[in-house]
């Protein structure tokens, strides 16, 4: 089974609209990533929070970190349409060092 | 810096064959990953490496066998290609800090088919 797990699955949205997802995991962790991938590219990197930080904020994106409840959310604000991509969050465990585990991503769609 | 980049960029096999996936960072990254990506689905981790001449196994290993002899190159080879290989293949590098990997930066992909 996967450490973590995107919510929701998919999520459609219109420019302007704000874009909350939520990644929730099993085990302790050391950081966790979320990542954006638009259609057919790579992955890239958006933010990481170590397990001692609550929130970090990159221009329009906010990510929290709530070790006791074992999730993450991830908001972007004021979205665009180049927003639509599918977003990920990607565990390092504590036990499983090296094995940088990924959600199912949660699928994002922003409408002119 | 050119990052990470990978070859090929598309490939077909037929079950049974072999191929090398190539990898190369110019980072100067101690960590490289390789990861599998189905569709619907969010990236599993094949092998990893720490360091030249240090690799291990991640959640989906077999099948597939790695080796580092520079920090730069990180090859994977498929040793006989069977269709449930049939995937979108990703190449990631990072720093370690403190026993645990940075940012991870990715390749753009190699879209295998094996029929």
């Amino acid at each position: 089974s996967q450490q973590g797990e995107e919510d929701p699955q998919a999520l459609s949205i219109q420019e302007g609209e704000n874009a909350t997802m939520n990644c929730s995991y099993k085990t302790s962790i050391n950081n966790l990533q979320w990542y954006r991938q638009n259609s057919g590219r790579g992955l890239v990197h958006l933010i990481l929070i170590r397990s001692n930080e609550r929130e970090k904020h990159s221009g329009r994106l906010r990510v929290t970190l709530d070790t006791s409840k074992k999730s993450s959310s991830l908001l972007i604000t004021a979205s665009r349409a180049a927003d639509t991509a599918s977003y990920f969050c990607a565990t390092m465990t504590t036990d499983s060092w090296g094995k940088l585990q990924f959600g199912a991503g949660t699928q994002v769609v922003v409408t002119p | 810096n050119a990052g990470v980049t990978q070859t090929p960029k598309f490939q077909v096999l037929k079950t049974g064959q072999s191929m090398t996936l190539q990898c190369a960072q110019d980072m100067n990254h101690e960590y490289m990953s390789w990861y599998r990506q189905d569709p619907g689905m969010g990236l599993r981790l094949i092998h990893y490496s720490v360091g030249a001449g240090i690799t291990d196994q991640g959640e989906v290993p077999n099948g597939y066998n790695v080796s580092r002899s520079t920090t730069e190159d990180f090859p994977l080879r498929l040793l006989s290609a069977a269709p449930s290989q049939t995937s979108v293949y990703f190449c990631a590098s990072s720093y370690l800090r403190a026993r645990s990997t940075d940012t991870q930066y990715f390749g753009p992909g190699t879209r295998l088919t094996v029929l």
